[in-house]
């Protein structure tokens, strides 16, 4: 079955301690991005991926790292968690020119 | 930069009622135009999009026109039932890998 899948589902943790969520696809898309959805204010990407290597800053990448050693993988890391980064994460995937396919999102809260 | 913007909700209908969810957009060329639906506990999913001006999306008895003299991609369905409850997303795609969201308008349909 063609997915996204991220990991952990819900987290809790406390600010400072460093973190890493998880985002992985079957599909073998080279575009691959992270998103933060707060209330009231849509979906912000924060980084994206055109392939390998290749990592590039969306609109909200204060405070996030990403990188792409892997074509499926994208992990997104959070080196110093903030309360402010509280909110529902979201990964998504893409062949050039397709559609997005979204995975199924992280709720993170940092007390 | 870019912006969409789209109504408020949560928009309340009984089944069987004419939905329409309006989206304004502003963008410099000629980006292409989504609505996005989020079902509760999951993530986006495509609904619908159209890639230039006059094109009309249409999925599960969902349209959308892309029209440029207005800068407008409403939402529309005939009769809705209540599986329709949801978050409605507008966005815009322009030439960068950087998509636009729209703040959301959630739909509750009741029996």
């Amino acid at each position: 079955e063609a997915q996204v899948t991220q990991n952990p589902r819900y987290l809790i943790t406390v600010t400072g301690k460093k973190l890493t969520v998880t985002c992985s696809q079957n599909m073998n898309h080279e575009y691959m991005s992270w998103y933060r959805q707060d209330p009231g204010l849509g979906l912000r990407q924060i980084y994206y991926s055109m392939n390998v290597e290749v990592t590039d800053k969306g609109d909200v990448p204060e405070g996030y790292k990403v990188s792409r050693k892997e074509k499926r993988n994208f992990p997104l890391i959070l080196e110093s968690p903030s309360p402010n980064q509280t909110s529902l994460y979201f990964c998504a995937s893409r062949r050039q020119g397709g559609i997005q396919y979204f995975g199924p999102g992280t709720r993170l809260l940092v007390l | 930069g870019n912006s969409v913007t789209q109504m408020e909700g949560p928009v309340t209908l009984s089944e069987e009622a004419f939905l329409t969810i309006n989206c304004t957009y502003t963008a410099t060329g000629y980006p292409s135009l989504f609505w996005y639906v989020q079902y509760p506990g999951e993530g986006l999913q495509l609904l619908l999009k159209a890639t230039k001006a006059d094109d009309k999306g249409s999925n599960k008895g969902f349209e959308a026109t892309y029209r440029k003299e207005t800068t407008s991609f409403h939402l529309e369905k005939g009769s809705v039932q209540v599986s329709d409850s949801a978050v409605y997303f507008c966005a815009l795609e322009g030439g960068s890998y950087i998509p636009t969201f729209g703040r959301g308008t959630s739909l509750i349909v009741h029996p």
